[in-house]
């Protein structure tokens, strides 16, 4: 079955500082990955995905992630933190059982420091 | 966007109660409902899937006659958790597929309490 490990449950950056969580996945097929953001008490919203084509991924509040076969890891990155980027991120795997259900990593929580 | 709409927020009940969540996808039709159990500072658990007009798809270990869920319609799924004990207390999380294998919206949960 397809799964994500993220690697480092707590990151601290200064705000300013490039932000890299790391996620990698593990699939005997291609993989559809995911990375999304929760806010405390919220639900998850998407930063980016990845399915096919292009291994570099642009998402939304400048975030980017790379999807590297040969290393089986989409590590997320943002060249410059912002104190709103304190959040929990959150990487997933698309898998085909369960209806096509995402299965989530542990998480990281990122916590951005002035 | 796709919009996905879960209600209550927060809810408190007492113990041997029932409490139903409902999720509704505002504009779209959603094929797949998927419902999540959040535990505090852990990641998102699968409970079930559930499609339209099917019986709910239960993950192992997954009490089916504790979480009832139904998704009688193309724009609503419930979860209902009967006979709650504080066990069951947690973070619910519904998400909704609208077709084909990349678009998945999430509700914005709701925070069960059973005293």
């Amino acid at each position: 079955a397809q799964s994500v490990t993220q690697l480092g449950s707590h990151v601290s950056v200064s705000e300013g500082a490039l932000v890299l969580l790391r996620c990698n996945y593990s699939s005997s097929v291609p993989p559809y990955l995911f990375w999304y953001v929760q806010y405390p008490n919220q639900g998850l919203q998407l930063l980016l995905k990845y399915t096919t084509g292009a291994t570099l991924v642009k998402g939304i509040n400048g975030f980017e992630a790379e999807f590297k076969k040969s290393e089986t890891s989409f590590h997320l990155t943002k060249p410059s933190a912002h104190m709103s980027d304190a959040a929990e991120y959150f990487c997933a795997v698309q898998y085909g059982g369960s209806g096509y259900a995402l299965n989530f990593g542990k998480g990281t929580s990122l916590l951005v420091t002035p | 966007g796709a919009v996905v709409s879960q209600h209550p927020s927060w809810v408190i009940c007492k113990s041997g109660t029932s409490v139903k969540i409902e999720c509704r996808s505002l504009d779209f039709q959603a094929t797949t409902m998927f419902w999540y159990r959040q535990f505090p500072k852990q990641s998102l658990m699968l409970m079930a899937t559930s499609n339209e007009g099917s019986k709910a798809t239960y993950e192992q270990g997954v009490e089916k006659d504790k979480f009832l869920i139904n998704h009688a319609s193309l724009t609503l799924s419930t979860l209902t958790v009967t006979s709650a004990h504080p066990e069951d207390s947690s973070f619910y999380i519904c998400s909704a597929r609208a077709g084909g294998h990349y678009g998945y919206t999430f509700g914005s949960g709701t925070r069960l309490t059973v005293v």
